[in-house]
């Protein structure tokens, strides 16, 4: 199957610096990447829609000048953590879509944030 | 509004076991319903997926009927693996919403004992 990659998969970073979160599709191209939240024992709580050559689409509550999403390429999406704080430490995931809007999703492994 | 509701874990069985994860939706239109899986250090993964009510899917073994008259969308193996150990996600997709994204059940633990 087609292969999403997420790096770092864990960062350790000080309260006060940005951290980036680079999402990849290795194997096709993906238009629309999606940038999710997950907490301990909850489900996978969507942030983001990134959209290659567009401004992202950021779900309620999320803050669009906190959690900096780009999608440069159509393989190539990061999430930058801007001033990052304890309470944002968390495991974040992306996914990819391929082909069109009833495409399958392709998840990456996940990248564990660890603010102290 | 739309949301899902799995059983909660973590599930304990042995080998060969029979496995039930209970999964309920609730969606305004006609939403497609997935069960995707997660393995140790690795992404999701979607296992199966039904598209329209009475649709059956199955993938590896596991089977999933889209009942729509009683909004769920069980996830069932009739024998296990200690390699089915992972988390299980059930998922339900509405187009037309926000570019018709996924929204997640909390995850459903299987430890599968030898």
């Amino acid at each position: 199957g087609a292969v999403v990659s997420q790096h770092p998969s864990w960062v350790i970073c000080k309260s006060g610096t940005s951290v980036k979160i680079e999402c990849r599709s290795l194997d096709f191209q993906a238009t629309t990447m999606f940038w999710y939240r997950q907490f301990p024992k909850q489900s996978l709580m969507l942030m983001a829609t990134s959209n290659e050559g567009s401004k992202a689409t950021y779900e309620q509550g999320v803050e669009k000048d906190k959690f900096l999403i780009n999608h440069a390429s159509l393989t190539l999406s990061t999430l930058t953590v801007t001033s990052a704080h304890p309470e944002d430490s968390s495991f974040y995931i992306c996914s990819a879509r391929r082909g069109r809007q009833t495409g399958e999703l392709f998840f990456g492994e996940g990248s564990r944030l660890t603010v102290l | 509004g739309n949301s899902v509701t799995q059983m909660e874990g973590p599930v304990t069985l042995s080998e060969e076991a029979f496995l039930t994860i209970n999964c309920t939706y609730t969606a305004t239109g006609y939403p497609s319903l997935f069960w995707y899986v997660q393995y140790p250090g690795e992404g999701l993964q979607l296992l199966l997926k039904a598209t329209k009510a009475d649709d059956k899917g199955s993938n590896k073994g596991f089977e999933a009927t889209y009942r729509k008259e009683t909004t769920s969308f069980h996830l069932e193996k009739g024998s296990v693996q200690v390699s089915d150990s992972a988390v299980y996600f059930c998922a339900l997709n509405v187009l037309g919403g926000s570019q018709g994204n996924l929204i997640f059940g909390k995850g459903t633990k299987l430890s599968v004992k030898p």
